[in-house]
């Protein structure tokens, strides 16, 4: 059965700090992989999805095989980021669904 | 584009009665999917229909069902409610058939069952 995992529930960083949120997941084939994030009275939204080696407001994330992990990446978070950011998973395939992760709280402080 | 529409916002149900959430889908989307997310967790995937058939189900009891109509809107009905079955129900639409290209959400509709 697929899963996803997000260790953390919150993460607390100051503006101008490194951001890494951290998602595994766990999946027999080959998935899609994606990020979506719920601002503050918003509806869940898609931040990026791998298969498009994006970068949407400054973050970046990369698919790790090896080590089943889809991290989500800022070099320099921004107050405007503080969010409920939630890791998802479709399989390959016709009339995937996604499997989300617990998600993660980033609260970025002034 | 209206994006996904959801109805009703927020509903109110005692345990045992039966419940009725709307979907309408961006214009074009032809796949439209369910997921319920309680308070702390991510969403957790009900039901997924494209071109009006059921193309996926997640774990979910019978008294959970849904339809999709012709013109692609949907609707998902709870019945014999629960306390557990508070929660936002989430609707989300794709213009593929396939959810590779990722999912549109709507707001949501917030039930609650006392």
């Amino acid at each position: 059965a697929q899963r996803v995992t997000q260790p953390e529930k919150l993460l607390s960083v100051f503006k101008g700090a490194p951001v890494e949120l951290k998602c595994n997941y766990s999946y027999s084939g080959s998935p899609e992989l994606f990020w979506y994030v719920q601002y503050s009275r918003q509806r869940l939204q898609l931040l990026l999805r791998h298969i498009s080696r994006e970068s949407i407001k400054g973050f970046t994330a990369d698919l790790n095989k090896g080590e089943t992990s889809f991290h989500l990446k800022k070099p320099f978070a921004q107050e405007e980021d503080s969010a409920m950011y939630y890791c998802a998973l479709s399989e390959n395939s016709g009339y995937s669904t996604l499997t989300f992760g617990k998600g993660t709280m980033l609260l970025v402080s002034p | 584009d209206a994006g996904v529409t959801q109805s009703p916002t927020h509903l109110i149900k005692t345990r045992g009665q039966q419940v009725t959430l709307r979907c309408s889908p961006i214009s074009g989307h032809k796949s439209v999917s369910w997921y319920q997310q309680v308070l702390g967790q991510g969403p957790q995937f009900i039901f997924q229909y494209y071109e009006k058939e059921e193309r996926g189900r997640g774990n979910f009891p019978d008294r959970f069902s849904a339809r999709q109509f012709p013109n692609y809107s949907s609707e998902l009905n709870v019945n014999a409610l629960l306390l557990g079955d508070s929660a936002l129900y989430l609707c989300a639409s794709s213009g593929a058939g396939t959810g590779n290209y990722g999912y549109t959400f709507g707001s949501g509709t917030r039930l609650t069952v006392v």
